[in-house]
C-alpha cells in the first residue's frame, strides 16, 4: 500500500512562493506504476486538481495555475514537490498529494493546510 | 475545460435507504470517471474508477454506472459510516471534480 506524507510551511506571505514536498513510502516513485499529483481544497469548498508529474519529469498542470506552478521529482529521496509562485489569499487551502493511476487518485496523503497571510 | 455538475448538493437519508447521486459532464468523457468519499478533516477516499470499477476494499453496497455525460453513484443500503461528502472526478481531459454531494442523516 502506497503511503504519502505532505510537508512544508503552514504559513506563506503574499507574493512569495509556496513550497511543499510529498514523501512516498511503500512504492518507488521511479517504478513507473503511478503518476504523482497535487490536489487542493479551499476551506469549506470542493477539490481542485493542481497538477501531475511522472518519474521521468513529464508534467501536466492545471491550465488555471500553469503560469505559477513548478513540480519536480527527487527519485533518490522518493519525493516529489510543488512550488506555487506569487501566492495570494486565494491560494489558502489544504494541499493533498496523491498517487495517480490512469489519472484517478488511488492513495492520498493526509493533507496540509497552507495559509497565505502577512 | 470539462465541467462536472453533481446533484443533489445535499441529500438527507436514513440508515438502510438506497441512495443515488448523479454527476453530469459538460462534454463526453467516455468512462473516465471516478467517485470519492470524504469525511470532515480527512482526505478523500477512492470508491469507484472508470465509472463502474470498485476499488479494492470498498464495500459492495457502492456501485457506479454510466458513460458519456451522465453517471451515477448508488449506495444500496446506507450505513452509518456512509454519511459523508461524495465527489465525482473526470480524467478524460486533465482532471475536474464535481462540487460535491453531502449525504446527511435525515
Amino acid at each position: 500500500q502506497v503511503q504519502l506524507q505532505e510537508s512544508g510551511p503552514g504559513l506563506v506571505k503574499p507574493s512569495q512562493t509556496l513550497s511543499l514536498t510529498c514523501t512516498v513510502s511503500g512504492e518507488s516513485i521511479s517504478g513507473g506504476d503511478h503518476y504523482w499529483s497535487w490536489i487542493r481544497q479551499h476551506p469549506g469548498k470542493g477539490l481542485e486538481w493542481v497538477g501531475y508529474i511522472y518519474y521521468s519529469g513529464n508534467t501536466y498542470y492545471s491550465p488555471s495555475l500553469r503560469s505559477r506552478i513548478t513540480m519536480s521529482v527527487d527519485t533518490s529521496k522518493n519525493q516529489f514537490s510543488l512550488k506555487l509562485s506569487s501566492v495570494t489569499a486565494a491560494d489558502t487551502a489544504v494541499y493533498y498529494c496523491a498517487s495517480t493511476k490512469l489519472l484517478f487518485f488511488d492513495n492520498w496523503g493526509q493533507g496540509t493546510l497552507v495559509t497565505v497571510s502577512s | 475545460d470539462i465541467q462536472m455538475t453533481q446533484s443533489p448538493s445535499t441529500l438527507s437519508a436514513s440508515v438502510g435507504d438506497r441512495v443515488t447521486i448523479t454527476c453530469r459532464a459538460s462534454h463526453s468523457i467516455s468512462s473516465w470517471l471516478a467517485w470519492y468519499q470524504q469525511k470532515p478533516g480527512k482526505a478523500p477516499k477512492l470508491l469507484i474508477y472508470k465509472a463502474s470499477s470498485l476499488q479494492g476494499g470498498v464495500p459492495s453496497r457502492f456501485s457506479g454506472y454510466g458513460s458519456g455525460t451522465e453517471f451515477t453513484l448508488t449506495i444500496s443500503s446506507l450505513q452509518p459510516d456512509d454519511f459523508a461528502t461524495y465527489y465525482c472526478q473526470q480524467f478524460h481531459s486533465y482532471s475536474t471534480f464535481g462540487q460535491g454531494t453531502k449525504v446527511e442523516i435525515k
